[in-house]
C-alpha cells in the first residue's frame, strides 16, 4: 500500500527565514510525485510534479526536489502570503491505477 | 471559464433536503475525481470517473450519489446527509493514460449540514 508521511505538521516561519518541508514516501514503482498549496477553504493549487530520483523544479521562491525516498519543498526567503498548507502526493507505476495518495500536509505560517 | 470549476461554493442544507453539487472541467481531460476533505483529516478519494465511467467508488454511502454525464461535467447529488458529512468537497480532473497524470482541482464547495 503506497504510504505518504508529510513533516512537519505545522511550521512557523518569520519573514525571509528559509526552511524546508519533507514527504517521505513508500510507493511500489513512482510514476509521480506531486505538489500543492492549498489556501483555508479553497481547492488546492498545483505547483509541481516530480517523476525520478535527482529532479528539481522551481516557481518563485519554491524549490522541490525528490529522492527515492523523499520529497523536499524548500522555501526561500518566505513572505507571509506563502502561508497555506502544502499537500503532498504519489502516484505508483504499478497496479494500473492513476489515482494518487495523498499525505495531510503541512500548514506553513510566515510571520511578517 | 477555464480550470476547473464549481457550483456552488457554499451549501447549508437539512437533514432531509436534497441538492446536487456541479463540477466543470475545461481542460480537455479524460478522468474526473470527487474528494472530501474534513478538518484536521487527509483528502478523501470518493469517486473516480474515467471516460465516463465510474471506475472507484471507495466504500461511499449510498446518500452521496455520483452522475457524470459527459468527459467534461460531474455532478454529486446528495440526500438525507448528516451533520458529518459537513466538509470541503473537491473536484479534480485529470489525463489518465498520459505521461502527466497531474491532477487539478476545483475551487471546493464548502457544505454544512443541519
Amino acid at each position: 500500500e503506497d504510504q505518504v508521511t508529510q513533516s512537519p505538521e505545522a511550521l512557523r516561519l518569520q519573514e525571509g527565514e528559509s526552511s524546508s518541508l519533507n514527504c517521505s514516501y513508500t510507493v511500489s514503482g513512482l510514476r509521480g510525485l506531486f505538489w500543492y498549496r492549498q489556501d483555508p477553504g479553497k481547492g488546492p493549487e498545483f505547483l509541481f510534479t516530480l517523476y525520478s530520483a535527482g529532479e528539481e523544479k522551481e516557481k518563485e521562491r519554491l524549490k522541490a526536489t525528490l529522492t527515492k525516498k523523499e520529497s523536499f519543498l524548500h522555501i526561500t526567503a518566505p513572505k507571509p502570503e506563502d502561508s497555506a498548507t502544502y499537500l503532498c502526493a504519489v502516484q505508483s507505476s504499478t497496479g494500473g491505477s492513476y489515482i494518487p495518495t495523498f499525505g495531510r500536509g503541512t500548514s506553513l505560517i510566515v510571520h511578517p | 471559464e477555464t480550470g476547473v470549476t464549481q457550483t456552488p461554493r457554499h451549501l447549508v442544507m437539512g437533514m432531509t433536503n436534497k441538492k446536487s453539487l456541479k463540477c466543470e472541467q475545461h481542460l480537455g481531460h479524460n478522468a474526473m475525481y470527487w474528494y472530501k476533505q474534513s478538518a484536521k483529516k487527509p483528502l478523501e478519494l470518493m469517486f473516480v470517473y474515467s471516460l465516463e465511467e465510474r471506475v472507484e467508488n471507495n466504500s461511499v454511502p449510498s446518500r452521496f450519489s455520483p452522475e457524470c454525464p459527459n468527459s467534461s461535467h460531474l455532478f454529486l447529488h446528495l440526500h438525507t446527509l448528516q451533520p458529518e458529512d459537513s466538509a470541503l468537497y473537491l473536484c479534480a480532473s485529470s489525463q489518465a493514460g498520459t505521461v502527466d497524470e497531474t491532477q487539478y482541482f476545483g475551487p471546493g464547495t464548502r457544505l454544512l449540514v443541519l
